[in-house]
């Protein structure tokens, strides 16, 4: 069975600091992974996804993420960061077998603070 | 284009009666999958539908169902409410089951609040 990660509940950062937010994952096939993000009393908004080709993906309001095979993980990265980027990230994780389209499986969430 | 529409967007309930969510999903989406986030347990997996089919089911207890209709909307019933069914119901819609690689649109979704 796929599952997703997210060792850190929360994640705090200065404002222009580099920020990483960690994931992990476990699948059977191949993995397609997804960055969301969500602010208060609002659904999910789509980042970024990794499906396949390069390892370092870019996606909306400046975030990135790397994926990374023999460490399973997909980490959420941004090189500067800003105090409107506090909020909730989640990431997920889609297992890609023969014949079978499995569902969409989210980490638990990391919330991250950006610091003024 | 229209994104994802969730009705109501607040219900409070009390335990033992049942109640319906609605979601409409963005024109010319034809998969639907349902949510449950709460606080302790994040974001579980309810159940996707297709094409009126139910295609996946997470590991809910058999007072929740769904449905889809022809036109893609969907609804999702939870009967017998518990105080622990509390929680936001989000819905959303991707392209097309098989489309594995296109992402998920959520809604705003439904809070709701069972006393």
């Amino acid at each position: 069975a796929q599952s997703v990660a997210q060792p850190e509940d929360q994640v705090n950062v200065a404002e222009g600091n580099p920020l990483t937010v960690k994931c992990t994952y476990s699948v059977s096939g191949n993995p397609y992974l997804f960055w969301y993000v969500q602010y208060p009393n609002r659904g999910l908004q789509f980042l970024l996804k990794y499906i396949t080709g390069d390892n370092l993906v870019k996606g909306s309001y400046g975030f990135e993420a790397e994926f990374n095979k023999s460490q399973t993980s997909f980490h959420l990265k941004k090189p500067s960061a800003l105090v409107s980027d506090s909020a909730l990230y989640f990431c997920a994780v889609r297992d890609i077998r023969r014949n079978r389209d499995d569902k969409i499986i989210f980490g638990k969430g990391t919330r991250l603070h950006i610091l003024p | 284009k229209a994104g994802v529409t969730q009705t109501p967007r607040y219900l409070i309930k009390t335990r033992g009666q049942q109640v319906t969510l609605s979601c409409s999903p963005i024109s010319g989406h034809r998969s639907v999958s349902w949510y449950q986030q709460t606080p302790g347990q994040g974001l579980q997996f309810l159940f996707e539908y297709f094409s009126e089919t139910q295609r996946n089911k997470g590991n809910f207890p058999g007072r929740f169902s769904g449905r889809q209709f022809s036109n893609s909307r969907s609804e999702m019933n939870v009967s017998t409410l518990e105080l622990g069914d509390s929680a936001l119901y989000l819905c959303a819609s991707s392209l097309r089951q098989g489309a594995a690689n296109t992402e998920a649109f959520f809604g705003q979704g439904t809070r709701l609040t069972v006393v």
